[in-house]
């Protein structure tokens, strides 16, 4: 296992569209984080996963927005009746829970650059 | 509410040179943590290092070194000896303890390393 890995690294769609993202982490990490960045921005947090658990939700988050750790290991993120402003890079990332220490980076994939046309 | 400000969108240095990259944060929890992440054109992020709030030292990871001033709540990454290939985008970001596994990221700084 070298990395997070996202599929696909790019997607284009049309406005109106549901897509669906799907991020692998790192094998022992049991934490998933999704991101969103659009042009000229940093990342913003979106979601994250401890196992299969989803523990916190952006208020970026709308209803069209839905994602899923079924099992604890791979996610998916889906979104329905896609829009122009939803066009930006979607991040994956995974950690280990800290146990008392802070010091668990975060190691992201590459991430997927949607563009809705 | 917390914040990370990143104040110079671009920068340039000579290959072999040393170069800071500004960072300051606002957050109102005495425990949190402090980060850096590089991001070529390829899109990943690369995490580079980290800091502590109750870190005594500044941390160092190689090449890379954070200088962390609590009290003015900036924590500047600072590059020595820049190549050719530390050209990327590079983000500071901030996850407060206990409260939040979330990164909250500034909106980063284009380093830009020329011959």
């Amino acid at each position: 296992d070298t990395g997070v890995s996202q599929d696909p690294r790019h997607k284009i769609t049309k406005r109106g569209q549901n897509v669906t993202f799907r991020c692998d982490p790192i094998s022992e990490h049991n934490r998933l984080y999704w991101y969103r960045q659009t042009l000229g921005q940093g990342p913003e947090f979106l979601t994250y996963f401890q196992n299969e658990a989803q523990l916190e939700k952006s208020r970026l988050l709308s209803d069209r927005f839905s994602a899923e750790r079924p099992k604890g290991s791979f996610s998916t993120l889906e979104i329905q009746r896609t829009e122009q402003g939803d066009s930006a890079m979607y991040l994956c990332a995974s950690s280990l829970a800290p146990t008392g220490n802070m010091n668990t980076e975060a190691f992201f994939g590459q991430g997927t650059r949607l563009t809705v046309v | 509410a917390q914040k990370i400000t990143q104040t110079q969108p671009g920068m340039f240095v000579q290959e072999k040179e040393a170069v800071t990259l500004d960072c300051t944060y606002d957050t109102s929890d005495p425990s949190y943590g402090l980060f850096w992440y590089k991001q070529p054109s390829s899109g990943e992020m690369i995490f580079l290092i980290y800091q502590g709030s109750y870190d005594q030292q500044n941390a160092t990871e190689g090449r890379y070194s954070l200088n962390f001033q609590k009290a003015r709540k900036s924590a500047n990454l600072v590059i020595s000896a820049s190549q050719l290939g530390d050209s990327a985008m590079y983000f500071c970001a901030m996850r407060e303890a206990y409260n939040t596994d979330k990164l909250i990221f500034g909106t980063g700084t284009r380093l830009q390393v020329f011959p």
